[in-house]
């Protein structure tokens, strides 16, 4: 069964601050989600990588297949950024979630 | 990207009642549901995956009698939380099998269950 590490559990910063969280996982994938669960509850796929970067607006992912790591940067956050961060990676037993980043942003 | 909904989005009931939670897909025909829970601080966790016209599986630990799926049509799933108890209360959510050729997952906003 895959192990999904997520770092850091808990961020704070300020409005404009380059934010990154990292996930890290034990067994090979065929993909890896990036969603983002607001306070409500409501969880939003902001990306799928397999390989490589992508880029959609401020947020920018990308993953390292060797060495089993992925990272979500956000840049020029803002307060509206705040949400949980979850990294999600999908391999044969289907998808196995992080524990979330829990994202503050001060104005 | 595809719609998903459930309903509802909040319920609070008397324990041993039974609760049943509707999870639609608006916009695309899904074959399989996958329903997860997730209790206060933690990761979602896979509770059964139901097909369309067939049985559900269910994962290890989750009572299959307990936790009642139909997936009568492709854009319904239902979860029924039969004789609920206190420590039921949690968040439930629906995601549908992958989305066509995307691959991207989708997921419903949630229902809040508290039981009394």
């Amino acid at each position: 069964k895959n192990e999904v590490e997520q770092s850091p559990q808990n961020l704070t910063a300020q409005e404009g601050e380059f934010i990154t969280i990292n996930c890290s996982y034990s067994v090979g994938i065929s993909a890896l989600h990036w969603l983002q669960q607001h306070p409500g509850g409501g969880i939003v796929s902001l990306f799928m990588l397999s390989s490589g970067k992508k880029k959609h607006g401020r947020l920018i992912a990308t993953i390292n297949i060797q060495e089993k790591h992925s990272s979500l940067h956000i840049t020029a956050s803002h307060p509206r950024d705040s949400a949980v961060y979850i990294c999600a990676v999908r391999g044969a037993d289907g998808l196995t979630f992080g524990k979330g980043t829990h994202l503050i942003i001060q104005p | 990207g595809a719609v998903v909904s459930q309903h509802p989005s909040w319920v609070i009931c008397k324990s041993g009642t039974s609760v049943k939670i509707e999870c639609r897909s608006l916009d695309f025909q899904a074959t399989t549901m996958f329903w997860y829970r997730q209790f206060p601080k933690q990761s979602l966790m896979l509770m059964a995956t139901s097909n369309e016209g067939s049985k559900a599986t269910y994962e290890q630990g989750v009572e299959k009698d307990k936790f009642l799926i139909n997936h009568a049509s492709l854009t319904l799933s239902t979860l029924t939380v039969t004789s609920a108890h206190p420590e039921d209360s949690s968040f439930y959510i629906c995601s549908p099998g992958s989305a066509g050729h995307t691959g991207a997952q989708y997921f419903g906003p949630g229902t809040r269950l508290l039981v009394l």
